[in-house]
């Protein structure tokens, strides 16, 4: 089955602890974004990438990295996470760019206590 | 500055009723334009899109949207509402300035009442 994975799905932290959140899709595909959304504020990009080696911001990066050193892995990383990241977390991922169907994962809630 | 702005954030419709949901965007360059639904915990579904062509666009579920140029705006409409259609809809574009990136707007909340 076509997919993209996310985990984990829930995640409670503390300030300053580092965390990975993993994404992984199954389809070949060029393309994936990690996007937050938050109450009010809709979905925002934080990065995303074109290719392998290949990642560029989005709207709100400060705080996040990635990394692509696979075309079906892009994890988000958060070195020191702060209150100001709970969120609710989506990865997605399309054949070439957004231009092309994005598949979503199912979304991973983090909160930093 | 570039913007997607979705005017309602709730909306109530009665099953049956005709829908419409408002999107504008503001940006220099020819936009490639996006509806995308999610369902209650669910992630992002694409309805439609539009690059070029035909300005009124078909998508899935019997959704359509109509882009106007000279409204800047990519209004997403449907005759008869069903009640699995209550969910929260979100307005996107990109541009060929914004390299591969995507802005979605705030989104707009569909209330389905029977």
């Amino acid at each position: 089955e076509a997919q993209v994975t996310q985990n984990p799905r829930y995640l409670i932290t503390v300030t300053g602890k580092k965390l990975t959140v993993t994404c992984s899709q199954n389809m070949n595909h060029e393309y994936m974004s990690w996007y937050r959304q938050d109450p009010g504020l809709g979905l925002r990009q934080i990065y995303y990438s074109m290719n392998v080696e290949v990642t560029d911001k989005g709207d709100v990066p400060e705080g996040y990295k990635v990394s692509r050193k696979e075309k079906r892995n892009f994890p988000l990383i958060l070195e020191s996470p702060s209150p100001n990241q709970t969120s609710l977390y989506f990865c997605a991922s399309s054949l070439d760019g957004y231009t092309d169907t994005q598949y979503f994962g199912p979304g991973t809630r983090l909160t930093v206590l | 500055a570039q913007s997607v702005t979705q005017p309602d954030i709730h909306i109530t419709v009665s099953e049956g009723a005709s829908l419409e949901l408002r999107c504008n965007y503001s940006y220099g360059a020819t936009p490639y334009l996006f509806w995308y639904v999610q369902s209650p915990g669910q992630g992002l579904q694409l309805l439609l899109k539009y690059f070029s062509g035909d300005t009124l666009v078909q998508g899935i579920k019997g959704f359509e949207a109509e882009f106007k140029r000279s409204q800047s705006s990519f209004n997403l409409r449907k005759p008869s509402v069903h009640w699995s259609d209550a969910a929260e809809y979100f307005c996107a574009v990109g541009t060929t300035n914004s390299g591969y990136a995507l802005n979605f707007g705030k989104g707009t909340s569909l209330l389905v009442t029977p």
